[in-house]
């Protein structure tokens, strides 16, 4: 799996929205880039996945870039419920024989 | 509401003891994987699972650490013995296509 490089932490006023970058600058032609998110004490949750355009859905929407080195995580409208650390990993999609390999991420802080 | 159901959700045990964690992965998920989290390590994956069959586990010490899927609604995380650095939360995911869906974590704490 490609490595991915995210910020260890971002803090986001509430209501407002939080973009999380992630920079994955070896990523392979086939592998897509999947975000997950984890809240306190709870199993990571998925968000969305894409391969090179972008995509949207009622968490989230990802930006990947034009030469897919680097992508983009956007929550719209941030809550304090958003709270969480957000990972960005990149792989195939094909989970049959494909692991899942969570880096560090990124603890999103989301302020009153 | 489907989802994994990971049991016990805390077990506190003594070094030495042996300790069994379960998941009961969503119907119809034909990969299930075991992963570990701490502190220090994050989350680290130990093992998985497709069709019941194990594809992979070196993420796992083989010495004291064993997983099986005895059947298709069951997978078994098994430590024996048990020593203190094996105090983590343990999860099990259920895979479906291409999202995987997480159990609440069994909290083992060794002592």
């Amino acid at each position: 799996d490609a490595k991915t490089t995210q910020p260890p932490s971002m803090d986001c006023a509430e209501g407002r929205a939080a973009n999380l970058p992630c920079n994955h600058s070896t990523i392979s032609g086939n592998e897509y880039v999947y975000w997950y998110r984890q809240i306190h004490s709870q199993g990571p949750q998925y968000i969305i996945h894409g391969l090179k355009n972008n995509e949207t859905n009622e968490m989230a929407s990802l930006i990947i870039t034009e030469d897919r080195k680097s992508s983009t995580l956007i929550l719209p409208h941030a809550t304090l419920r958003d709270t969480a650390v957000y990972y960005c990993i990149v792989r195939v999609s094909n989970f049959g024989n494909e692991k899942l390999t969570f880096g560090t991420g990124t603890r999103l802080t989301i302020i009153p | 509401d489907a989802r994994v159901t990971q049991t016990p959700r805390d077990k506190v045990t003594e070094m030495g003891q042996e300790v069994t964690m379960r998941c009961q992965p969503i119907l119809g998920h034909n990969t299930v994987f075991w992963y570990r989290q701490t502190m220090m390590q994050g989350l680290e994956l130990l093992a998985y699972f497709r069709n019941r069959a194990p594809l992979d586990d070196s993420g796992m010490p083989k010495d004291r650490f064993s997983a099986e899927m005895p059947d298709a609604t069951l997978a078994t995380l098994k430590i024996q013995p048990s020593e203190p650095r094996d105090s983590a939360v343990y999860f099990c995911a259920s895979v479906v296509a291409t999202e995987a869906f997480f159990g609440q974590g069994t909290r083992l704490t060794v002592v």
